[in-house]
């Protein structure tokens, strides 16, 4: 089967980064995706890494070593309205299995 | 706004009922998938159409059913309605070839009563 692990919770300041990691086991791998859900909102994809590196989309980054079976989520320039629930998830052709969310609380 | 549409946003209903979810995919994708989302269940993937047949299931009870109409846009039922199955329940799309990147409806929140 497959499995996400990720932080239940994060709490980090306005203007600072934050790394939200994900670590999964799967028998075998087809990519790793970000989405955000804001309160009562619709999950929205972020990103995604097929292959180990940097993918980099404005201010948010995402982080993939397969070797480690390990991704991160990367927020730079941290505002208020990034404040939702960060969901890593493996697929690409199948099904997404959905890991079960770190929700970010940005203060000021 | 992601394109998907689903019907309708809200509805309560009592236990043994039946319901049924309406929708509408983006323009040009061919694939809806359907999700159940609780609070201490996360994202749950039930079940997967494409052009209009049955491509995946997952963790579907079997009081619920799916199809996907000629048109595209897809019914998800869901029948003897236990006072657990109140969630949010969530249409998604995608192109054919990329299900990592999927479109999310704004859901519909069930309750039952």
């Amino acid at each position: 089967g497959q499995s996400l692990e990720q932080p239940s919770e994060v709490t980090a300041v306005e203007g600072a980064i934050v790394q939200i990691n994900c670590t999964y086991q799967t028998s075998g791998f087809y990519g790793l995706s970000w989405y955000q859900q804001h309160d009562g909102g619709a999950p929205t994809f972020l990103s995604y890494n097929a292959l180990d590196g940097l993918e980099e989309t404005g201010r948010f980054s995402s982080f993939l070593s397969r070797s480690d079976s390990y991704g991160y989520l990367l927020l730079q320039e941290l505002q208020m309205k990034d404040s939702a629930s960060y969901f890593c998830a493996l697929g690409r052709n199948t099904p997404l299995v959905f890991g079960k969310g770190t929700r970010l609380s940005v203060i000021a | 706004d992601s394109g998907v549409t689903q019907t309708p946003k809200h509805l309560i209903t009592a236990t043994g009922q039946r319901v049924t979810l309406r929708c509408s995919p983006r323009s040009g994708d061919l694939s809806v998938y359907w999700y159940q989302q609780s609070l201490d269940q996360g994202l749950q993937f039930l079940i997967q159409y494409y052009n209009g047949e049955e491509r995946a299931k997952g963790n579907i009870l079997e009081r619920f059913s799916a199809q996907q109409f000629p048109d595209l846009h897809s019914e998800l039922n869901l029948s003897s309605l236990e006072l657990g199955d109140s969630a949010l329940y969530f249409c998604a799309s995608s192109a054919r070839d990329s299900t990592y990147e999927q479109y999310f409806g704004p859901g519909t929140r069930l309750t039952v009563t």
